[in-house]
């Protein structure tokens, strides 16, 4: 079984939609982060995790919001959709001292 | 701001060849410099890792050169196969506060059979 997953995998929804994108890790890491993934501007953080009770905003946190449910679970929310949020989204995970980050399959958002 | 500056964008090149891949960076703090491949369809995953004590590290068929003073590091494919086709990243992140990786604008490379 994948490591760290995410779901859905794809999702068209309309505009004005409220969205929730879900990941969930079996790594036991601490630290979870979102990123989105536009062609030519590479990844971009949108929000971080460094445990349960600690949710800071990343470089382009404006129109999300994020839950840490749990250690293994961090869900992204769209709270009124917009077709300029239409990106491929990540989730990844790494480990407190660690820096590598482990990277979800991805979800394919499409605003229309 | 962009605190990683990477490139080409894209990037083309035979079976055998060498693809080079450059990145900037601006913060003399960041201590820790990775490069990321993504194929389609999946995560980035990482492919290897520097940092600014040493000037080059090799694993396999890939290799980092790390330039302090120029503020400057690139990945070498040797013998590139078309396996490696994928989307490369450079990114860098310093050690205290967040840790948390900054990402360049990666480089789609393609290797003809």
């Amino acid at each position: 079984d994948a490591d760290v997953t995410q779901t859905p995998r794809n999702r068209i929804t309309k505009t004005g939609k409220r969205i929730m994108l879900e990941c969930s890790q079996t790594k036991g890491h601490d630290r979870m982060y979102w990123y989105r993934q536009d062609p030519g501007l590479g990844l971009r953080l949108i929000y971080y995790s460094f445990d349960v009770k600690d949710i800071n905003k990343g470089e382009i946190s404006d129109g999300y919001s994020v839950s840490r449910q749990a250690q293994a679970k961090f869900s992204l929310s769209l709270e009124s959709a917009i077709p300029n949020q239409t990106a491929l989204y990540f989730c990844a995970t790494s480990e407190t001292g660690i820096r590598e980050q482990y990277f979800g399959p991805g979800t394919r958002l499409t605003v229309t | 701001q962009q605190q990683v500056k990477q490139s080409p964008q894209s990037l083309i090149v035979q079976k055998g060849g060498i693809p080079i891949i450059n990145c900037a960076y601006e913060n003399t703090a960041f201590d820790y410099f990775p490069w990321y491949q993504q194929f389609p369809g999946k995560g980035p995953a990482l492919l290897i890792a520097i940092r600014p004590d040493v000037s080059e590290k090799k694993e396999g068929r890939f290799t980092i050169s790390f330039n302090k003073s120029a503020k400057q590091f690139s990945l070498h494919i040797m013998d590139s196969q078309p396996g490696d086709s994928a989307t490369y990243f450079c990114a860098a992140s310093r050690e205290g506060g967040s840790e948390k990786l900054v990402f360049g604008k990666g480089t789609k490379l393609t290797v003809n059979p």
